[in-house]
């Protein structure tokens, strides 16, 4: 099972800030979060993760919580292009058992003009 | 950046039929490599996982086998296939970030 809770579905009006935001109370010390995204049809696309640190790279922002159990990606000016959906997932940072990615339902963004 | 190459894209099988769904890896060496299967509507779920060659993982029970013959060659097989096998099937690449490839659709009727 996914170990962390997303809202199923949410709008955002293009131009603007969208903000996902995304619950992972039981994340443990070496886990990290990460985002990914899923247009329709295509494979994930990787986006970004954090450990403790706010993280900024040219795609979003991810703004971690102090206790790290809640983290919010932001889009901070969503485009037609940015409707997919977004899966946040917790996890080691190596592969192999300890690293593999499960991916919840994540959260459907839906961008409007 | 690595790229993975799936093929075939599409596939429509008869129920009974064997399968074999290919993956290739670009820019990179001796990567973990995954095999996830998503259904309609619902999220991916991780099938198998090798971190080398002739070392694979299963994550779930089913009638599907993964190989890794080469570094960076991923094959998903099976004997036989179920109505349950159609999805979307995913091979990634990496350690925590992924990179994925574009997925083959299978249809088994």
């Amino acid at each position: 099972d996914a170990k962390t809770t997303q809202p199923p579905s949410m709008d955002c009006a293009e131009g603007r800030a969208a903000n996902l935001p995304c619950n992972h109370s039981t994340i443990s010390g070496n886990e990290y979060v990460y985002w990914y995204r899923q247009i329709h049809s295509q494979g994930p696309q990787y986006i970004i993760h954090g450990l403790k640190n706010n993280e900024t790279n040219e795609m979003a922002s991810l703004i971690i919580t102090e206790d790290r159990k809640s983290s919010t990606l932001i889009l901070p000016h969503a485009t037609l292009r940015d409707t997919a959906v977004y899966y946040c997932i917790v996890s080691p940072y190596y592969g192999g058992s300890q690293g593999n990615l499960i991916f919840g339902k994540g959260t459907k963004l839906s961008v409007k003009p | 950046s690595q790229t993975i190459h799936q093929w075939p894209a599409t596939l429509v099988q008869p129920v009974g039929s064997p399968l074999s769904l290919e993956c290739t890896v670009e820019g990179t060496s001796n990567p973990n490599l995954y095999w996830y299967r998503q259904a309609a509507g619902r999220g991916l779920q991780l099938l198998f996982y090798s971190v080398g060659i002739g070392q694979i993982s299963s994550e779930v029970p089913q009638n599907l086998s993964a190989s890794r013959p080469q570094d960076r060659q991923f094959i998903l097989s099976s004997k036989k296939l179920l109505l349950s096998d159609s999805g979307f099937y995913l091979c990634a690449s990496g350690s925590g970030e992924l990179f994925f490839g574009e997925g083959s659709r299978l249809t088994v009727l």
